[in-house]
């Protein structure tokens, strides 16, 4: 499969635990985006990595989360403290340079208990 | 930021027949529009796209309409099938990052 893939794809953790989500994108696709979707809701947008450089972040990422891309290929998204509002279906994107359209991974299922 | 909302939140059609779902946006400067499909657990997958200087555009069954001077773009799926039953999200971004702001998502039924 050449298609973005996430590790792993479930992660049932007890609240107040640290979780670390990997990503690794469609081979030389320089951006990399994360996404939480929870239930009956569209993806909402959590940050942005152009090759390694983090570009942005949304005002959704609190300092309990954090997320790294060091050698412009995989990313991990760390969750610090974990709680139960944390629940939700993390997602991965990634596109090529010049092109716009985007493709996600399967997700990783959070469940905070 | 960038406000995305889809009608109606869910819809049955029956099998053959066509259905349209449109979603409107905020931000004028959005100028990529994306749709993607979701199925039960599986990730969403990029079925059509259309970009601002598009009216309309075609792929098979499935094509997309975009009123700029409105501020709406819509989904049309003709010849229904079940297989077209899933979650719809409309998506705008105003390109540089491609950052994309997803709609609530409509959920499709196709009645054999």
């Amino acid at each position: 499969d050449t298609g973005v893939s996430q590790d792993p794809r479930h992660k049932i953790t007890k609240r107040g635990q640290n979780v670390t989500f990997r990503c690794d994108p469609i081979s030389e696709h320089n951006r990399l985006y994360w996404y939480r979707q929870t239930l009956g809701q569209g993806p909402e947008f959590l940050t942005y990595f152009q090759n390694e450089a983090q570009l942005e972040k949304s005002r959704l990422l609190s300092d309990r989360f954090s997320a790294e891309r060091p050698k412009g290929s995989f990313s991990t998204l760390e969750i610090q403290r974990t709680e139960q509002g944390d629940s939700a279906m993390y997602l991965c994107a990634s596109s090529s340079r010049g092109a716009t359209e985007a493709f996600f991974g399967q997700g990783t299922r959070l469940t905070v208990v | 930021g960038e406000n995305v909302e889809q009608h109606p939140s869910t819809l049955s059609v029956q099998e053959g027949d066509s259905a349209v779902i449109k979603c409107t946006y905020s931000d004028s400067a959005s100028n990529y529009f994306p749709w993607y499909k979701q199925e039960l657990g599986k990730r969403p997958q990029l079925i059509i796209d259309i970009r601002s200087n598009v009216g309309e555009k075609k792929d098979q069954r499935i094509a997309v309409t975009l009123n700029k001077t409105a501020k709406h773009f819509s989904l049309h799926i003709t010849e229904t099938q079940p297989e077209d039953s899933a979650v719809y999200f409309c998506a705008a971004s105003t390109g540089g990052n491609n950052r994309l702001a997803f709609g609530k998502g409509n959920q499709v039924v196709v009645i054999p």
